[in-house]
């Protein structure tokens, strides 16, 4: 199993600019999550999915959009990136409640600078 | 979910316990205890989790208090990899994963 994956790795982007960031899980999970990391600091939850075809608001969603067509996947975008983005996102993914053990499992990260 | 507090920061000398506390006075009586930890950059990891009473994995112990307002997690004999910041967060089950990790503690094991 290749756990969760993120790509890419590293992005440097332009203000204004847009992207999107991929994550890939191969456990089945129901669950799937996006945080950001600012330097110092702990993780903020964007935004998350209890589904396919489900999304919802974390604790700092304004900036960003996602989707989650499939369920091994969860994208993150951001249609006209600021400065204010550049963060390590992370992303995770879970059981759902009752199906298996309450651990995240998380992703590697992606830097993202915005210039 | 409850809030948590935790040290910023903490030493251990190498092959010594670490012990770091964890402050949930507000705790629920459905809120689990749950512990991570991010090693430099890496993502998080998970650690151990418990709603009542102590736990013990192949990576630490987990000691809650009898009135849950505290825990602690214990690496019984910490080595240079456990360097690395611990998160300590409190919610229901069902809540998995939708919070926040707050700033957590630095823990440094030294030789």
């Amino acid at each position: 199993n290749a756990g969760v994956t993120q790509t890419p790795k590293f992005r440097v982007l332009k203000t204004g600019q847009s992207m999107t960031l991929l994550c890939a899980q191969d456990m089945n999970h129901e669950y799937m999550y996006w945080y950001r990391q600012d330097p110092g600091m702990g993780l903020r939850l964007i935004h998350y999915s209890v589904g396919e075809g489900t999304t919802a608001k974390g604790e700092v969603p304004d900036g960003y959009n996602v989707s989650r067509l499939k369920k091994q996947n969860f994208l993150l975008g951001l249609e006209s990136a600021a400065p204010s983005q550049t963060s390590v996102y992370f992303c995770a993914s879970s059981y759902r409640v009752g199906q298996g053990d309450h651990e995240q499992y998380f992703g590697p990260g992606t830097r993202l600078t915005v210039t | 979910d409850a809030k948590t507090t935790q040290p910023p920061s903490m030493d251990c000398a190498e092959g010594r316990a670490a012990n770091l506390p964890c402050n949930h006075s507000t705790i629920s009586g459905n809120e689990y205890v749950y512990w991570y930890r991010q090693i430099h950059s890496q993502g998080p990891q998970y650690i151990i989790h418990g709603l009542k009473n102590n736990e013990t994995n192949e990576m630490a112990s987990l000691i809650i208090t009898e009135d849950r307002k505290s825990s602690t997690l214990i690496l019984p004999h910490a080595t240079l990899r456990d360097t690395a910041v611990y998160y300590c967060i409190v919610r229901v089950e069902e809540n998995a994963g939708k919070s926040t990790f707050g700033d957590g503690t630095t823990l440094t094991v030294k030789p």
